[in-house]
């Protein structure tokens, strides 16, 4: 399974955008590039996935590099249930499995 | 729908003895995935089952380890004999596969084996 780098932690100012990032230099051409993220106490939930195009939807939004070789998780206004680890997950066409990473913790400050 | 239901909760067993944890996923669904979750080891995935039969066990640890799934609505994780190091969050999950993107996971059983 081809590998995603995020950063441990990063930390953020409620009611500002957070932009999370994610490296996947050996992304294959028919990988999806998936985001979930787990609350405390709570098992992950999907937040949004994208092949190539850029993908909004009420959650989130997802930047995809021109190359595909990194992406970047968009939250537009950070609240303080946004508090979380955001795993970003390389999820490959006609593969069912999700192999989950470290991800990033994010801390929201109110 | 009341989504993906995991029981019990919360489980503490002496080490050797077994344990069952019981996942039902959501009608309709026809994949279903048991994933372990450690400090150490971060959320690995265990096995998943479409259809209700198991398509990759690879991330079974040992023999110690067995799934099933009967029936559509119902699987079971069974660890027998339980070690301390067993002890984690089991989380189960179900999606629609192939027309869907999407798993749907439960609130999770924290199993400790003392």
């Amino acid at each position: 399974d081809a590998k995603t780098t995020q950063p441990n932690s990063m930390e953020s100012n409620e009611e500002e955008p957070v932009h999370l990032p994610c490296n996947h230099s050996t992304i294959s051409g028919t990988d999806y590039i998936h985001w979930y993220r787990q609350l405390p106490s709570q098992g992950p939930e999907y937040v949004i996935h994208g092949l190539t195009s850029n993908v909004n939807n009420r959650m989130a939004s997802l930047a995809i590099a021109e190359d595909r070789k990194s992406s970047t998780l968009i939250l537009h206004r950070a609240t303080l249930r946004d508090a979380a680890v955001y795993y970003c997950i390389l999820r490959g066409g006609g593969s069912e499995k999700l192999v989950f990473g470290k991800g990033t913790k994010l801390t929201v400050n109110p | 729908d009341a989504g993906v239901i995991q029981s019990p909760r919360h489980e503490v067993t002496e080490m050797g003895q077994e344990v069952t944890l019981r996942c039902k996923p959501i009608s309709g669904h026809d994949y279903l995935f048991w994933y372990r979750q450690t400090m150490m080891r971060g959320l690995e995935l265990l096995i998943y089952f479409n259809n209700n039969v198991p398509i990759d066990d690879s991330g079974m640890p040992e023999d110690r380890f067995s799934a099933k799934m009967p029936n559509a609505s119902f699987s079971t994780l069974k660890i027998q004999p339980s070690e301390p190091r067993d002890s984690a969050v089991y989380f189960c999950a179900s999606s629609l596969g192939f027309s869907s993107y999407e798993q749907y996971f439960g609130p999770g059983t924290r199993l400790t084996v003392t």
